[in-house]
């Protein structure tokens, strides 16, 4: 299996901090690489996918970026509402594999 | 849009099967592939596996011996059962779309709709 290793697994952060995650993965994956946020009680919601393409209704402060077996999550100025999980996940081969988590709190 | 909701018993008795459906609204089950997703309290994600129709499916090794997923067109409906079940299957589960966009030499897949979840406990 592709394992995926996301760092750090916690974030202390405030509102209007850039953010930054990443995901290292265990072999090479190309361009598929997806993004996830969870919130408590919720389902995860698809924020990107393909690294960089952002799904619709997404706000445009998360971006993506890498290849290959590096690949990081970017929140340009965190939000209240961005407080949550974040995992990665590879759609390159089965099965689908997710890092572990991202939690980001408050600061 | 599409919608989908799961549901199932939220309590299983140790060594039987856990059944859950996946009821899909707004679209076809034969459009895409349809996966379940699990997640122990207070953990991470767990992919489960996924079927395409009934033509394709594939499911994680660490439960294949022990999963099945088929899919009831009449009812737009995706299915999963877990046999012998234990408390590490206690969780929430998660059906999703697994949709795919691209053209000419790349395709890239996404799980762009979820259900809500349905929680499972296991316990005698």
């Amino acid at each position: 299996d592709i394992q995926l290793t996301q760092s750090p697994s916690f974030l202390s952060a405030s509102v209007g901090d850039r953010v930054t995650i990443t995901c290292r993965v265990s072999q090479d994956i190309s361009s598929h690489l997806a993004w996830f946020q969870q919130k408590p009680g919720k389902a995860p919601k698809l924020l990107m996918y393909g690294v960089s393409t952002l799904q619709s209704g997404v706000p445009s402060r998360f971006s993506g970026s890498g290849s290959g077996t590096e690949f990081t999550l970017t929140i340009s100025s965190l939000q209240p509402e961005d407080f949550a999980v974040y995992y990665c996940q590879q759609l390159h081969s089965y099965p689908r594999t997710f890092g572990q988590g991202t939690k980001v709190e408050v600061k | 849009q599409v919608q989908l909701q799961e549901s199932g018993p939220g309590l299983v008795k140790p060594s039987e099967t856990l059944s859950l459906t996946c009821t899909v609204s707004g679209g076809s089950i034969r459009d895409t592939y349809w996966s379940w997703i699990r997640q122990p309290p207070g953990r991470g994600l767990e992919w489960i596996g996924y079927i395409y129709y009934s033509i394709s499916s594939n499911y994680n090794p660490s439960l294949e011996s022990r999963v099945t997923i088929s899919v009831d067109t009449s009812k737009n409906q995706v299915s999963l059962k877990l046999r012998s079940v234990t408390a590490a299957d206690t969780g929430v589960y998660y059906c999703a779309r697994e949709n795919v966009s691209g053209s000419g030499y790349q395709y890239y897949y996404y799980m762009d709709v979820w259900g809500k979840g349905t929680t499972v406990t296991v316990s005698s």
